[in-house]
């Protein structure tokens, strides 16, 4: 069965320093990768996905990732994080040639200093 | 760590029936539960937020008398497909918010999913 793992259960940046969110997973096959983010009281957004093709993939707000298959990471990052990106971020992996069900990280809580 | 229950974890029923996925948090206490639609190759859809004791809140274009949610107990929510039809098919998952208000850090948890075929 897959899993994600995310490592750092917590980060703390300042504004305007820029982010990088661990996301490793364990799967033989090539999944379907994405990256969610869930702010207070909200529900999920989709920040971006990862099917094939460019292993760099840019998503909304100004994240993209970076799949790289040798390390069995999708990495988060932004250059410049702002305050609004305060919220809680989620690494899923759907099955390959069946993208139905996911599989969720744990988790990063993001924490964003004046 | 906090463990989120949802049953069934696949289900196949026939056209115009109904048919109920129940999400349960079994270790902590769920004010707020969120029930969401995955396409195939697409992203999560949300489709409501789930508040004990209250009516749910919509998404916009989720039809509130086909996706009804009930959310009676702090840890029970229940989304029940009604009339299904075959474009219902889909696969649903729930996540449940460890609530500030009763000693929870408000972290978010997710069930397996359940995956409903519509025949």
């Amino acid at each position: 069965a897959q899993s994600v793992t995310q490592p750092d259960i917590h980060i703390t940046v300042s504004e305007g320093a820029s982010l990088e969110l661990r996301c490793n997973y364990s799967y033989g096959a090539t999944p379907y990768l994405f990256w969610y983010v869930q702010s207070p009281g909200q529900g999920l957004q989709l920040l971006l996905k990862y099917f094939s093709g460019d292993t760099l993939v840019q998503g909304i707000k100004g994240f993209e990732a970076e799949f790289k298959r040798s390390q069995s990471s999708f990495n988060l990052r932004k250059p410049s994080v702002h305050w609004s990106d305060a919220a809680e971020y989620f690494c899923a992996v759907a099955l390959s040639g069946s993208a139905r069900q996911l599989t969720f990280g744990s988790g990063t809580q993001l924490t964003v200093l004046p | 760590g906090a463990v989120v229950s949802q049953h069934p974890s696949r289900v196949i029923c026939k056209s115009g029936t109904s048919v109920k996925i129940e999400c349960r948090s079994l270790d902590f206490q769920a004010t707020t539960m969120f029930w969401y639609r995955q396409f195939p190759k697409q992203s999560l859809m949300l489709m409501a937020t789930s508040n004990e004791g209250s009516k749910a809140t919509y998404e916009q274009g989720v039809e509130k008398d086909k996706f009804l949610i009930n959310h009676a107990s702090l840890t029970l929510s229940t989304l029940t497909v009604t009339s299904a039809h075959p474009e219902d098919s889909s696969f649903y998952i729930c996540s449940a918010r460890d609530s500030p208000g009763a000693g929870g850090d408000g972290k978010l948890f997710f069930g397996s999913g359940t995956q409903l075929s519509v025949l």
